[in-house]
């Protein structure tokens, strides 16, 4: 199975700050790499696929970049509903895997 | 937009099975060029891929559970099922029931590639006595 390691796990922020979470596949993916934001008691959402396509309707204040084995989600300017867990998937391979979170705080 | 929501028992005792549906609304499981997924997130770790159904009832499994997992498709209902038998307490969690994105294909090699697009809001399945 394709490990995802994801980087930082929990992160510390302020609103307006510039925030990039990292995700490394143990082998090469190409671009097929998700981004979700999970919040409590609702729907995981995608915001980001293909490492830098993003989902109709996401602020572009977030954005995707990568290829092969190491990506990033960075998100420009944060807001107060920025504030949540953020997860990486490959959707190279089966089973698809995801990285293990990073909550932003 | 599509919506899916989860239902069946949140208690389950060992050695039982776990039997869980995903109703969908706003699109059709036997028309949709998609594939409906289950996912689910136990206490302390990562989500984890189960497995997926297309409409034409294929189905693909981690392997780790493909002796335990079922998924299935009813199309009279526009739900699809989820069934783990012989559960312990390593099965409690968040289980979640997804919709694929529709393919998009590598330019190299044509392979058709599909993330996950729409997530239930999960339910919870705890496995005690």
């Amino acid at each position: 199975d394709i490990q995802m390691t994801q980087s930082p796990s929990t992160l510390s922020a302020s609103v307006g700050d510039r925030v990039t979470i990292t995700c490394r596949a143990s082998e090469e993916i190409s671009s097929w790499l998700a981004w979700y934001q999970a919040k409590p008691g609702k729907a995981p959402k995608v915001l980001i696929y293909k490492a830098s396509t993003l989902k109709n309707g996401v602020p572009s204040r977030f954005s995707g970049s990568g290829s092969g084995a190491e990506f990033t989600l960075t998100i420009s300017s944060l807001q107060p509903d920025d504030f949540a867990t953020y997860f990486c998937q490959q959707y190279h391979s089966y089973p698809y895997t995801f990285g293990q979170g990073t909550k932003l705080e | 937009q599509v919506e899916l929501q989860e239902s069946g028992p949140g208690l389950v005792k060992p050695s039982e099975t776990l039997s869980l549906t995903c109703a969908v609304s706003f699109d059709s499981i036997s028309s949709s060029f998609t594939w409906w997924s289950w996912i689910r997130q136990s206490p302390g770790r990562r989500l984890e891929w189960i497995g997926e159904i297309f409409r034409n009832h294929s189905t693909n499994y981690k392997s780790s559970l493909k002796s335990r997992a079922t998924i299935s498709l009813d199309s009279s209902k526009n739900q699809f099922s989820l069934k783990l038998t012989s559960v312990t307490a390593a099965d409690t969690a968040v289980y979640y029931c997804a919709r694929t994105s529709v393919p998009y294909y590598d330019v190299l090699t044509g392979d058709p590639y599909y993330y996950i697009s729409v997530w239930g809001k999960g339910t919870t399945v705890t496995v005690s006595s």
